[in-house]
């Protein structure tokens, strides 16, 4: 089955500066990518999400990029602002497998002010 | 949030003990999904739902079981709870493929 790695495990970045947050799977047949921000006591939430068709999406501050060959996509968020300090989590999915999503193990983002 | 709740939000529960978690979505999504999060695991499947009478294992599903009798309501259950089993569980609903809406989540801690 998929196995999804996710880098690093905590990141910190001052104000303004940006944010990249890294991911890894093993199922070359995983063809949807989403990324979760979930904040304390809340449930995750879906921000943005790429299938394998396309190599890169943005939406304002952020933005995702995909590379297949070497089956990793890693999430930008420039200039950082304190209300983007939550816990971030990748995922993978494929038809393959009944479109069940796999998530990475999550990353704690620190904005200081 | 989007049509979904869970309940209890928290349960303290004994060793033991059964437990029922409830999720509740006014979506109309086919499938439906039970997640626990423990830290430094991230999110893992316990069972899922592709349907009315319709579930499958996840990869940690053993002491736990499953049913949906309505398309809105997906209930978790843990029949013996053990202290392994304190968590955090979140249901999720989708349509068609693509991303996931999730609940609130619902803290157990069996004691």
């Amino acid at each position: 089955g998929e196995n999804v790695e996710q880098h690093p495990s905590t990141l910190s970045v001052q104000e303004g500066d940006s944010a990249v947050i890294k991911c890894t799977y093993s199922d070359s047949a995983s063809n949807y990518f989403p990324w979760y921000k979930q904040e304390l006591g809340k449930g995750p939430q879906l921000i943005i999400d790429i299938r394998s068709n396309v190599g890169e999406k943005k939406d304002q501050r952020i933005a995702v990029t995909l590379n297949k060959t070497a089956k990793h996509f890693s999430l930008h968020i420039t200039e950082t602002q304190p209300e983007d300090s939550a816990v971030y989590f990748c995922a993978a999915s494929s038809e393959e497998y009944g479109n069940k999503l796999v998530f990475g193990a999550g990353t704690i983002l620190r904005v200081k002010s | 949030d989007a049509g979904i709740t869970q309940s209890p939000r928290h349960k303290v529960t004994e060793t033991g003990t059964p437990v029922t978690l409830r999720c509740h979505q006014t979506e109309n999504h086919r499938y439906m999904y039970w997640y626990r999060q423990d830290p430094g695991h991230g999110l893992r499947l316990i069972h899922y739902s592709y349907g009315v009478k319709d579930t499958d294992k996840g990869e940690v599903s053993d002491g736990y079981s499953v049913s949906r009798s309505k398309t809105e309501d997906f209930l978790l259950t843990l029949e013996s709870a053990t202290s392994s089993q304190t968590s955090v569980y979140f249901c999720a609903i989708s349509g068609q493929a693509g991303g996931y809406t999730f609940g609130s989540g619902t803290r157990l801690t069996v004691v």
